[in-house]
């Protein structure tokens, strides 16, 4: 089975560029989520989408970074202005269910860098 | 409020021996409790999962997980080392029934020949 898929795997912008990350789910699962991950704050949850529908973005860091999942197969997260701040790894997971025992399957994640 | 802590920045073992990397967790109602492996440049791999009424979990590469109540905790074992297991460990832990999975900062894991 494919796992989640995201593109690019590497970005390198110069700051005030607007940068689009992308994800694919695994196929059957109806949770998505957005993570961020930095040496200074670890693993930090950014959104995560119900259905194709967002449920929370209170881990969204501000309003130059936004989401949107038009459809089951599909995710972006942009950010716009970029700024040297938002240097991290962006890691998209899916899972079937919210609940329970249900892991969260991961992509390899997007290395972004803002010079 | 959940939590989870991982008291060690970074475990270092022979290989061959044994390995723990520890985990305790806070929840409120019943835990919900998970293993992440990330090797460089990858995303986190599940590992293993707290199955209700199993103290002992197996998981994916020879790896177990010991959960105890009492102690609160769910600390990662495997009994013999390899150096390809060097990698970063993450607990997570998810209170109850629903809710977002709560990771810890990481554990580093070196194994040196």
């Amino acid at each position: 089975d494919a796992g989640v898929i995201q593109s690019p795997r590497h970005e390198v912008t110069e700051m005030g560029q607007e940068v689009t990350l992308r994800c694919k789910p695994i196929s059957g699962h109806d949770y998505l989520f957005w993570y961020r991950q930095t040496m200074m704050r670890g693993l930090e949850l950014l959104i995560y989408f119900n259905n194709n529908v967002p449920i929370d973005d209170s881990g969204m860091p501000e309003d130059r970074f936004s989401a949107k999942m038009p459809n089951a197969s599909f995710s972006t997260l942009k950010i716009q202005p970029s700024e040297p701040r938002d240097s991290a790894v962006y890691f998209c997971a899916s899972s079937r269910t919210q609940g329970g025992n249900q892991p969260q399957h991961f992509g390899d994640g997007t290395r972004l860098s803002i010079l | 409020a959940q939590s989870v802590a991982q008291p060690e920045d970074q475990v270092n073992v022979a290989e061959g021996n044994p390995l723990t990397v520890k985990c305790t967790y806070s929840v409120s109602g019943n835990p919900y409790l998970f293993w992440y492996v990330q090797y460089p440049n990858r995303g986190l791999q599940f590992l293993l999962k707290y199955i209700t009424g199993d103290n002992l979990v197996k998981g994916s590469y020879g790896f177990e997980a010991e959960f105890n109540k009492s102690q609160t905790s769910f600390h990662l074992k495997k009994p013999s080392a390899l150096v390809s297991d060097s990698a970063l460990y993450f607990c997570a832990v998810r209170d109850g029934g629903q809710g977002n999975l709560i990771f810890g900062k990481g554990t580093k894991l070196s194994v040196k020949p």
